[in-house]
């Protein structure tokens, strides 16, 4: 089943306002992936971490891996109508080949 | 340009029929995978293939069968034994599964095919 868990499902805010999205995993993982998927669009990869505490930046978009290496984040500084989509987390536990998707966050962002 | 093509883009099946969704890549990735998207359940692996002539099933292979003949193909059936075929359907590739530093590469992904029961 399921191993990565991602909250919140829906986020809306203002144009302006910050937004969060959070990723949990039972078990530790090899490293992190997110992707964002535009309305009616695939998932595109944004970014990959993969050692403990590592924090990378894209611009406005800022994200974390934990020291344990079982939850990480994504947070975008001051949203813009372009962030609308939404965000995918998808970890690799140490004891698998393969990726576990988390549900995804759907950012909506008002004018 | 490079890709993944998925056809068809709407996919319309009726009870009791198998259909097979085709995904091609020319990015010479040696890794390809097939996802399902249902509303509020992200993305779950269904088959996953590292090489020619090689898949292994992923959480929910029930009711689905894939080939790997060519390194460029890897199609997707839907079988009459999948109950609740409606969804929408994403191949994927990479350039291998997993690296030994603990990281992978990234998934590329086509436009996807949306199927639905008549």
């Amino acid at each position: 089943g399921q191993q990565v868990m991602q909250i919140p499902q829906y986020q809306h805010v203002q144009e302006g306002e910050d937004f969060t999205t959070y990723c949990n995993s039972s078990t530790t993982l090899s490293n992190i992936q997110w992707y964002k998927q535009r309305p009616g669009g695939h998932p595109v990869f944004l970014i990959q971490l993969v050692k403990s505490g590592e924090v990378k930046k894209q611009k406005r978009l800022t994200f974390q891996f934990g020291e344990a290496k079982k939850n990480s984040s994504l947070h975008i500084t001051a949203t813009q109508t372009t962030d609308v989509g939404t965000y995918f987390c998808a970890g690799r536990p140490y004891n698998n080949n393969d990726m576990r998707f988390g549900a995804g966050t759907r950012l909506t962002v008002k004018p | 340009d490079g890709g993944i093509t998925q056809s068809p883009k709407y996919l319309f099946r009726k009870e009791g029929q198998n259909v097979t969704l085709s995904c091609e890549q020319n990015l010479n990735h040696d890794a390809m995978y097939w996802y399902r998207q249902d509303p509020g359940q992200g993305l779950r692996l269904i088959y996953y293939s590292q090489i020619v002539n090689d898949f292994q099933k992923g959480d929910i292979a029930e009711g689905y069968s894939v080939s790997r003949e060519k390194k460029e193909s890897f199609p997707l059936t839907v079988t009459s034994a999948q109950k609740n075929p409606t969804a929408f359907y994403l191949c994927a590739s990479s350039i291998e599964p997993a690296a030994l530093d603990g990281s992978n590469q990234p998934q590329h992904f086509g436009d996807g095919t949306r199927l639905s029961i008549l």
